[in-house]
């Protein structure tokens, strides 16, 4: 069974046009992480949210922001993406205890057009 | 802060044993992760180590060396589905957000 979704598996956008994407678990796990992959790069931590308390890295651009509605749902808005975001976005969760395990979905691969 | 090296790429051969090694620095270590990514896909846990030694675990072992700030995965009796790229991760000091290494491609040959 699923246990981190993501949706949609793969996103088309156009240049400086909203995106969302969205992440569920089923986990009941307290943090959720976004990340940023390029291709033969590591994962880039963007934001996560420690229950309801958001984190954001020091060099996420503004252009990107994260909503958590409540436990199983965070979503990634990214604002204006340019082509510099196309990528493959990454979200994982654990529950927040020191050296826990991360469990990733299937990621989202955002083109932009 | 934390860095952390390991070899960009790595190829054997389809039955062979392969050692993927992976150095690090961190300010306070709380365990050492490795993670399987097939292409196109998301990681996938493979191993934690938070004390030294090695950790078996079928075909894949993990060995870690705190005084040395070393780690391997060793992977024997390597199959095709193998191929694919290991992340070496370690979480931050007193926090659990995870700093991965750049990954080693890892490419079976028959």
């Amino acid at each position: 069974d699923a246990m981190v979704i993501q949706n949609p598996r793969y996103q088309v956008t156009q240049f400086g046009k909203p995106v969302t994407l969205s992440c569920s678990q089923t986990l009941n796990h307290n943090v959720m992480y976004w990340y940023q992959q390029k291709s033969s790069q590591a994962p880039k931590l963007l934001f996560h949210y420690y229950d309801k308390d958001f984190n954001n890295e020091a060099d996420t651009p503004d252009n990107f922001q994260s909503r958590r509605p409540n436990t199983s749902f965070c979503f990634l808005d990214i604002r204006s993406p340019g082509l510099g975001d196309a990528a493959m976005y990454l979200c994982a969760t654990d529950r927040g205890l020191g050296g826990d395990t991360q469990y990733f979905g299937p990621g989202t691969r955002l083109t932009v057009l | 802060g934390q860095n952390i090296d390991q070899p960009t790429e790595m190829t054997a051969t389809e039955g062979a044993i392969v050692q993927i090694n992976c150095t690090y620095q961190t300010s306070g270590f709380n365990g050492l992760f490795w993670y399987q990514q097939h292409a196109g896909e998301a990681p996938t846990f493979l191993s934690y180590n938070v004390l030294d030694g090695l950790e078996e675990k079928g075909r894949f072992s993990s060995f870690l060396s705190r005084s040395k700030g070393y780690s391997y995965l060793l992977l024997k009796e390597l199959q095709m589905k193998d191929s694919a790229s290991y992340l070496c991760a370690v979480p931050r000091s007193g926090n659990t957000p995870l700093v991965f290494g750049k990954g080693t491609r890892l490419s079976v040959i028959a």
